[in-house]
C-alpha cells in the first residue's frame, strides 16, 4: 500500500483557470507536507510546505491540509503554460527525516 | 547563495563496474539525503545523514550501495558491481535540521 497517493493525471486546465492537485497519505503521524514541481528532465523544486491544518497561501499557490481526512491539496490560480509540470506531494512519515513521495500528478496548462 | 551541487551530471558505465557519485549540500545544512528516481517513476529514498548521528540506511536496496558523508559537507554515494537496474537519476537533497529539502540537479546513471 502506497503511503502517499496522487492521481497520475494528466490534469488538463486552460490558461487562467485554477488547477487543483490532490494528495492523500496513510500515516496518521505525518506532520509535515511538501509540494514539489518537477519539469521533465529536471530535479524537483520545492514550492510549498505546510505543517498545520488549514490553508497556506504564497502568490498564486495555496496549499491546504486536513489531517483528519489525511488530505493535502495544492491550488494554482491563474494557471500559466509555464506551470505545466509534474507536481509531487511528499510527507514526513513519522521518522524525523525521511520524506515519502507520491508518484506525482502531471499538469498540462493549455492555451 | 549556491544550491546543492552534484557531480557528475551524467555517468555511463559498464555492468559490473563501480561508480561514485558526489553531492555538495547547501552550506550550513545539517541534513543530507540521497534519492533515486527511475524513469517515469517517483522518488525512492536511499539514505539520510544528520550531523554526527548514525545515518539512516533503511532505503538502500542492496549491500552494493553505500554512502559516506564527511562532517556536514560532501557526501559520496558508491554503487559497486553496477547492474542495469541501477540505471536511474540519483538525487541529493539537503535541509536545515529536518525541514524543507532542496534538491540538486541529479546524476543520470546509465549502466550498459
Amino acid at each position: 500500500q502506497k503511503e502517499v497517493e496522487q492521481n497520475s493525471g494528466p490534469l488538463s486546465v486552460p490558461e487562467g483557470a485554477i488547477a487543483s492537485l490532490n494528495c492523500t497519505y496513510s500515516d496518521r503521524v505525518s506532520q509535515s507536507f511538501f509540494w514539489y514541481r518537477q519539469y521533465s528532465g529536471k530535479s524537483p523544486e520545492l514550492i510549498m510546505s505546510i505543517y498545520s491544518n488549514g490553508d497556506k497561501e504564497d502568490g498564486r499557490f495555496t496549499a491546504q491540509l486536513n489531517k483528519a481526512s489525511q488530505y493535502v491539496s495544492l491550488l494554482i490560480r491563474d494557471s500559466q503554460p509555464s506551470d505545466s509540470a509534474t507536481y509531487l506531494c511528499a510527507a514526513n512519515t513519522g521518522t524525523a527525516s525521511k520524506l515519502t513521495f507520491g508518484t506525482g500528478t502531471r499538469l498540462q496548462v493549455t492555451l | 547563495g549556491a544550491g546543492v551541487s552534484q557531480s557528475p551530471s551524467n555517468k555511463v558505465t559498464e555492468k559490473g563496474k563501480d561508480v561514485e557519485l558526489r553531492c555538495d549540500p547547501i552550506s550550513g545544512h545539517t541534513a543530507l539525503y540521497w534519492y533515486r528516481q527511475r524513469l517515469g517513476q517517483g522518488l525512492e529514498f536511499l539514505i539520510y545523514f544528520q550531523g554526527n548521528s548514525a545515518p539512516d540506511k533503511s532505503g538502500l536496496p542492496s549491500d552494493r550501495f553505500s554512502a559516506e558523508r564527511t562532517g556536514e559537507s560532501v557526501s559520496t554515494l558508491t554503487i559497486q558491481r553496477t547492474q542495469q537496474e541501477d540505471s536511474a537519476v540519483y538525487l541529493c537533497a539537503s535541509s536545515l535540521m529536518n525541514y524543507e529539502q532542496y534538491f540538486g540537479p541529479g546524476t543520470r546513471l546509465t549502466v550498459t
